[in-house]
């Protein structure tokens, strides 16, 4: 069955720090993979994926992501975090059918 | 600005009485919606898949009698939680596939729909 771990429930860094968010999978094909992010009040937006191919992935608001098959891993960077980063943010893996599998998030909180 | 649209975005009954959550794309037609539970500080949770002009797809410990979900027309989905109780107290968003990745776990998101039941 699919899932996914996300260790850290809350991590605190300071403006302009940089930033890991880990990420965790179990899937028995070849994933695709995913980070959200949640602001209070709103939806969930799409921050980046990875289908296939370069398994360094670029997203929006300068966030990247590595997938590294070997250990199973998504885990989300940034190098210089912005106080407006502050957020929860989402890893899941899906497959066919649209369907995703989420893992618990991990909250952000921003020091200035 | 948001093309998946919820409503309300909260809400707060009385035990024992139905609450329907509405789901709206809103400049795309979308034949299939999900709709989640999430939980505080968890995870959400797919709760069933809904289809344009059939039965939603329930999925396993879901009671589908309890969350009813209706998928009236290509821009609506509806989930009726009926005979509220305290535990069904939660943040119930829904999803829509975007329209150019079909199949792909490509999700466009609602706001939420927060229910309190007292």
């Amino acid at each position: 069955a699919q899932s996914v771990t996300q260790p850290d429930i809350h991590i605190t860094v300071s403006e302009g720090a940089s930033l890991e968010l880990r990420c965790n999978y179990s899937y028995g094909a070849t994933p695709y993979l995913f980070w959200y992010v949640q602001s209070p009040g709103q939806g969930l937006q799409l921050l980046l994926k990875y289908f296939s191919g370069d398994t360094l992935v670029q997203g929006i608001k300068g966030f990247e992501a590595e997938f590294k098959r070997s250990q199973s891993s998504f885990n989300l960077r940034k190098p210089s975090v912005h106080w407006s980063d502050a957020a929860e943010y989402f890893c899941a893996v899906g497959g066919y059918g649209n369907k995703l599998v989420f893992g618990a998030g991990t909250i952000l909180r921003v020091k200035s | 600005g948001a093309v998946v649209s919820q409503h309300p975005s909260w809400v707060i009954c009385k035990s024992g009485t139905s609450v329907k959550i509405e789901c709206r794309s809103l400049d795309f037609q979308a034949t299939t919606m999900f709709w989640y539970r999430q939980f505080p500080k968890q995870s959400l949770m797919l709760m069933a898949t809904s289809n344009e002009g059939s039965k939603a797809t329930y999925e396993q410990g879901v009671e589908k009698d309890k969350f009813l979900i209706n998928h009236a027309s290509l821009t609506l989905s509806t989930l009726t939680v009926t005979s509220a109780h305290p535990e069904d107290s939660s943040f119930y968003i829904c999803s829509a596939p975007r329209r150019l990745a079909p199949n792909t776990g490509e999700l466009f998101f609602g706001e939420g729909s927060r229910l309190t039941v007292l």
